[in-house]
């Protein structure tokens, strides 16, 4: 199974601060097919968990351009320009290159200061 | 904003099965651009994919769960269903039915990820 490690697992922001967390996965996430099989979600308290980037960089509908995913090969990062109040909650990535099994990442929780 | 609904018992007894139904509105569960998932969390912890099924039934399981699992689809109904069998209290946990757009096939293998999630519902294993 591709192994994908977060880091922070915490994280404390001040909003407007930026905040970054990275993803690594055991091998590599790009295909022969040119794509990069790597998506991060966040999943707010009580919520079930929403669909942030798709193959690394690409925003889904509605998500705000202060998101941003970068990265290549095993390394990844997601980025939030300016934390607000509502950005509180679990994020993880997950990789879909290797099916089965579909893997997330452990989460990473960011908190308001 | 597709909602999609997992129903099922809330309470299940040990070595007992575990069964779960997802309906998707809109009829759209006999589109091929999709993949109907399954993943659940247990309690204060992180998300493990179960496995997805096409409307055509082809399904692919997480080898962990493989021999306990099976999935079924009923396109006259618009569902999808998640049966696991011979379920301890590990297996407590919510469970989140999705869809999933296949991004690519390869070797006729999809590759796809999770956009609309249903709310989850919470199964507890426990006498």
């Amino acid at each position: 199974d591709i192994v994908m490690t977060q880091t922070p697992l915490s994280l404390s922001v001040t909003p407007g601060q930026p905040a970054s967390i990275s993803c690594k996965s055991s091998q590599s996430l790009l295909h022969s097919d040119g794509r990069t099989y790597l998506y991060w979600y966040l999943q707010k308290p009580g919520q079930p968990p929403q669909l942030l980037i798709y193959e690394v960089f690409n925003r889904w509908s509605g998500v705000p351009d202060r998101f941003s995913g970068s990265g290549s090969g095993t390394d990844f990062t997601l980025k939030i320009s300016r934390v607000e109040a509502e950005d509180v909650g679990v994020y993880y990535c997950m990789q879909s290159i290797q099916l089965p099994p579909y893997t997330f990442g452990q989460g990473t929780n960011l908190e308001i200061k | 904003q597709l909602q999609l609904q997992a129903s099922g018992p809330g309470l299940v007894k040990p070595s007992e099965s575990l069964s779960l139904t997802c309906t998707v509105p809109g009829g759209s569960i006999s589109s091929g651009d999709y993949y109907w998932g399954w993943i659940r969390q247990p309690p204060g912890k992180g998300l493990e994919w179960i496995g997805g099924i096409y409307y055509s039934g082809s399904a692919y399981y997480n080898p962990s769960l493989k021999s306990r699992v099976t999935m079924s689809v009923d396109t006259s109904k618009n569902q999808f269903s998640l049966k696991l069998k011979s379920v301890t209290a590990a297996d407590t946990a919510v469970y989140y039915c999705a869809r999933a757009p296949v991004s690519g096939w390869v070797n006729a293998v999809p590759k796809y990820y999770f956009d609309y999630w249903g709310q989850g519902t919470l199964v507890t294993v426990s006498s």
